[in-house]
């Protein structure tokens, strides 16, 4: 049972216009919602997260939106760079534990 | 701050041999530490929830004397894979989190795992 899925694995974008990274749950006890930037080889890198009180977090490029009626989240990067090429997971947790439950992943290309 | 530091990075090995994979928290105590396995083009894998001082709690289908896991101190967690076969080959990941912000899991860099 997949409860966290992102069904674009992979979004090609040119640079400097908007990436949207989209991120859809299932179990409506999940209350923390966060990104993560992953390279080839490496551990993924935490962006950014969200609680369920909010609806919008924003840290410089990077804007996450969650909607909780749709049970859905998404990453908006603006502008997008090219050295934002990676894969994008997002995850989800209850606040009560600490695990958490990953999205497959979305490849983001942004070309020059 | 929040690095956490996995060593080794890429390990080969015999079948049939234990490989131990390291993973700290540097500038941190990370009461919780996590172990994860991803496969080519697939999501992290959770295998494994460990709190200092405590046995760890193993996923489902994850085995337990295979995978072994000690969390000795609060920045140190270590994953040893006993009698490794061909089928273990795979990406192990580990993560930590803070007290003050367990929601927040910091990764390692990973370490890449190939048995002959």
């Amino acid at each position: 049972d997949q409860q966290v899925k992102q069904n674009s694995p992979s979004l090609s974008v040119q640079e400097g216009r908007i990436s949207i990274l989209n991120c859809d749950y299932t179990n409506s006890m999940f209350d923390y919602f966060l990104w993560y930037k992953k390279y080839p080889a490496e551990g993924p890198t935490f962006l950014i997260s969200i609680s369920s009180i909010k609806d919008k977090n924003e840290d410089g490029r990077f804007t996450v939106f969650l909607n909780k009626s749709a049970k859905h989240l998404s990453l908006h990067i603006v502008p997008s760079q090219p050295g934002d090429s990676a894969v994008y997971f997002c995850a989800a947790s209850i606040t009560s534990g600490s695990r958490l439950t990953f999205g497959e992943g979305t490849q983001l290309t942004v070309n020059p | 701050g929040a690095v956490v530091s996995q060593h080794p990075s890429r390990v080969i090995c015999k079948s049939g041999t234990s490989v131990k994979i390291e993973c700290r928290s540097l500038d941190f105590q990370a009461t919780t530490m996590f172990w994860y396995r991803q496969f080519p083009k697939q999501s992290l894998m959770l295998m494994a929830t460990s709190n200092e001082g405590s046995k760890a709690t193993y996923e489902q289908g994850v085995e337990k004397d295979k995978f072994l896991i000690n969390h000795a101190s609060l920045t140190l967690s270590t994953l040893t894979v006993t009698s490794a076969h061909p089928e273990d080959s795979s990406f192990y990941i580990c993560s930590a989190s803070r007290q003050r912000a367990k929601n927040i899991q910091y990764f390692g860099a990973g370490t890449r795992l190939s048995v002959l």
